[in-house]
């Protein structure tokens, strides 16, 4: 398996832009995570998806902030308007509760600079 | 709720020398916890995870963790540092399962010195 696939790897946009974060979880799992990391907060849980249902948003820092799994292969993080203080990394993991998963598997990350 | 605390935001130590990378955790639940590595520019990658059973859990790349829950740690060791073990170290803690999502550390930055 590819493993957690995540675009764009780098995105670079001005202030007041939409930018859309992308991810392709492993094939047949059914648990979807997106996490920001910043140097000040570290690794923050955004919101998680189970079977295309977002189960828990409240990490979700505004209404500036969006996320939807159209389907089990595909998830999008929209932001919209963008602010430099949405800079960060952000991750895209997947697990699946009918194998059994104790652990999360995470994408290579985009990184987002918002100027 | 959960709660994982990471004592070090960077440790350093020689290659060749003992790592010893501290993890507490705070679980209202029996917790699975976890270890992973980060890489410059670089996902994360399971270094090792206690779910249940034994309590001294060895993972890749010759680290090793052990479960104190007395103590409420998991702290991460491997006894001969090598230069490529520079990274970041994250220890997390899920609710008992797979499927409540992970907490992390702030992280701790492992540097090895030649």
């Amino acid at each position: 398996d590819a493993g957690v696939i995540q675009s764009p790897r780098h995105e670079v946009t001005e202030m007041g832009q939409e930018v859309t974060l992308r991810c392709k979880p492993i094939s047949g799992h059914d648990y979807l995570f997106w996490y920001r990391q910043t140097m000040m907060r570290g690794l923050e849980l955004l919101i998680y998806f189970n079977n295309n249902v977002p189960i828990d948003d409240s990490g979700m820092p505004e209404d500036r902030f969006s996320a939807k799994m159209p389907n089990a292969s595909f998830s999008t993080l929209k932001i919209q308007p963008s602010e430099p203080r949405d800079s960060a990394v952000y991750f895209c993991a997947s697990t699946s509760s009918v194998l059994g998963n104790t652990e999360a598997f995470f994408g290579q990350g985009t990184r987002l600079t918002v100027v | 709720a959960q709660s994982v605390t990471q004592l070090g935001s960077h440790v350093s130590v020689s290659e060749g020398a003992l790592v010893l990378l501290r993890c507490n955790y705070s679980s209202s639940v029996p917790p699975y916890l976890f270890w992973y590595v980060q890489y410059p520019n670089q996902g994360l990658q399971l270094l090792l995870k206690y779910t249940t059973g034994a309590t001294l859990v060895k993972g890749i790349n010759g680290f090793e963790a052990e479960f104190k829950k007395s103590e409420t740690s998991f702290h991460l060791t491997k006894p001969s540092a090598h230069m490529s073990d520079a990274a970041e170290y994250f220890c997390a803690v899920s609710g008992g399962s797979g499927n409540t999502p992970l907490v992390f550390g702030k992280g701790t930055r492992l540097s090895v010195i030649a």
